[in-house]
């Protein structure tokens, strides 16, 4: 059974149209995570939320969105999608920073057309 | 700062060799955890295993096996009879225990099995 599900699993958008991803959990996990990974390579941060509070990676540009209505529920916005913005968005939950692993959604890949 | 380098970009083995995916890391903690994932062509990151730094004991889960040596700060990953289905990205990571500490990934291994 899935715990950490990503919705949709492809987004086709149109530049500079507003995209919201989505993210749900079924674990209780105090942390959720927003990563994007772009092709080959590592995945890279951009923000979490450790419960309410929330943790915006330094060089997350601003166009990058995100809210936690409450404990499963997480969500990315994306405000005006370039193309450079095209990667694969996971989403991840960890019970608590620093001792855990993460453990990952699907993921959601977007494309900018 | 942390660092995690996976030098080996890609590696092709023949179904049933074993394959060894390296892992090399540097952090100026005295205690933190180590993890391996696997990302198939699906896109999931699947976790595998997590170790913390004072436990050296090596593990064995069915065909996979991890070799952690503190004294060279590496954490080396085995598959054995490697199968095609083990075709994927694999990502070493490490992570502090302090509330805000992040997973830093490597750069990942594709491995390719060939039939």
């Amino acid at each position: 059974d899935a715990m950490v599900i990503q919705n949709p699993r492809y987004q086709v958008t149109q530049f500079g149209k507003p995209v919201t991803l989505s993210c749900s959990q079924t674990l209780n996990h105090n942390v959720m995570y927003w990563y994007q990974q772009k092709s080959s390579q590592a995945p890279k941060l951009l923000f979490h939320y450790y419960d309410k509070d929330f943790n915006n990676e330094a060089d997350t540009p601003d166009n990058f969105q995100s809210r936690r209505p409450n404990t499963s529920f997480c969500f990315l916005d994306i405000r005006s999608p370039g193309l450079g913005d095209a990667a694969m968005y996971l989403c991840a939950t960890s019970i608590t920073q620093g001792r855990a692993e993460a453990f990952f959604g699907q993921g959601t890949r977007l494309t900018v057309v | 700062a942390q660092k995690v380098t996976q030098a080996q970009t890609e590696i092709s083995v023949v179904e049933k060799e074993d394959v060894t995916l390296d892992c090399v890391y540097e952090t100026r903690d005295t205690t933190y955890y180590l993890f391996w994932y696997k990302q198939p062509p699906s896109g999931e990151l699947v976790f595998l295993i997590r170790r913390n730094s004072f436990d050296e004991q090596n593990e064995i889960s069915g065909r996979y096996s991890w070799n952690f040596q503190k004294s060279t700060s590496s954490f080396n990953f085995t598959i054995t009879a490697s199968q095609v289905v083990d075709s994927a990205v694999y990502f070493c990571a490490l992570r502090g225990l302090n509330r805000d500490d992040k997973i830093i990934f490597g750069k990942g291994t594709r491995l390719h099995i060939l039939p």
